[in-house]
């Protein structure tokens, strides 16, 4: 049973440039979550995808944007890079209903030059 | 907002030693409480969890028990290993398939 994977491991990237980063949730799972996470920091919550529909939201601007696929895998978008966008992007999968535990992937870590 | 604060570290300890690791939050309702451990290198694992007040999690010689009147969630193990060490994060969920808010880690060193 795999579980949750994500790609690229790694990306390097430029400030204005846009990346795209895959998830593919555990096996079963319906529902994928997003977090951020900053060097020396707790994950944050950028968004969460259900039925291809973005059903909750961060404090993140509209330069994240995602998309659910009929699969229930998921991409986030990133649009006109900034320095601060440098970090671990975590992707988390559940079953909707919230009562099951989120499981994450191993990340992709983003630096942006 | 909801959110969780953890002690600061990071924090050495020698092989069996006692471990507690402050976790207190806020939140509105009755949050879940998590702590998740990150491995160097690793993406978050669950260590355990607890759904409700006075219920212990527990796993892998690891226990929280959920504190309403303190609102806290502390972790405690008996005796670390060298194996034990990485970054600890806890967590809170208020609402059905809501989002995770975590605490900002702690980073546990055992040495031999």
């Amino acid at each position: 049973d795999a579980g949750v994977t994500q790609s690229p491991t790694h990306l390097i990237k430029t400030r204005g440039q846009q990346v795209t980063l895959r998830c593919s949730p555990k096996s079963g799972h319906d529902t994928v979550s997003w977090y951020q996470q900053a060097l020396g920091q707790g994950p944050q919550f950028i968004f969460q995808y259900y039925e291809e529909e973005e059903r909750q939201r961060g404090n993140f601007p509209d330069r994240f944007s995602g998309h659910q696929f009929p699969n229930y895998s998921s991409e986030l978008n990133v649009n006109a890079l900034l320095l601060g966008d440098s970090a671990l992007y975590l992707c988390a999968s559940t079953l909707e209903g919230g009562a099951e535990t989120q499981y994450f992937g191993p990340g992709t870590r983003l630096l942006v030059l | 907002g909801n959110s969780v604060t953890q002690m600061e570290g990071p924090v050495t300890l020698s092989e069996e030693a006692f471990l507690t690791i402050n976790c207190t939050y806020t939140a509105t309702g009755y949050p879940s409480l998590f702590w998740y451990v990150q491995y160097p290198g690793e993406g978050l694992q669950l260590l355990l969890k607890a759904t409700k007040a006075d219920d212990k999690g527990s796993n892998k010689g690891f226990e929280a028990t959920y504190r309403k009147e303190t609102t806290s969630f502390h972790l405690e193990k008996g005796s670390v290993q060298v194996s034990d060490s990485a970054v600890y994060f806890c967590a809170l969920r208020a609402g059905a398939n809501s989002k995770l808010t975590f605490g900002k880690g702690i980073t546990l060193s055992v040495r031999p």
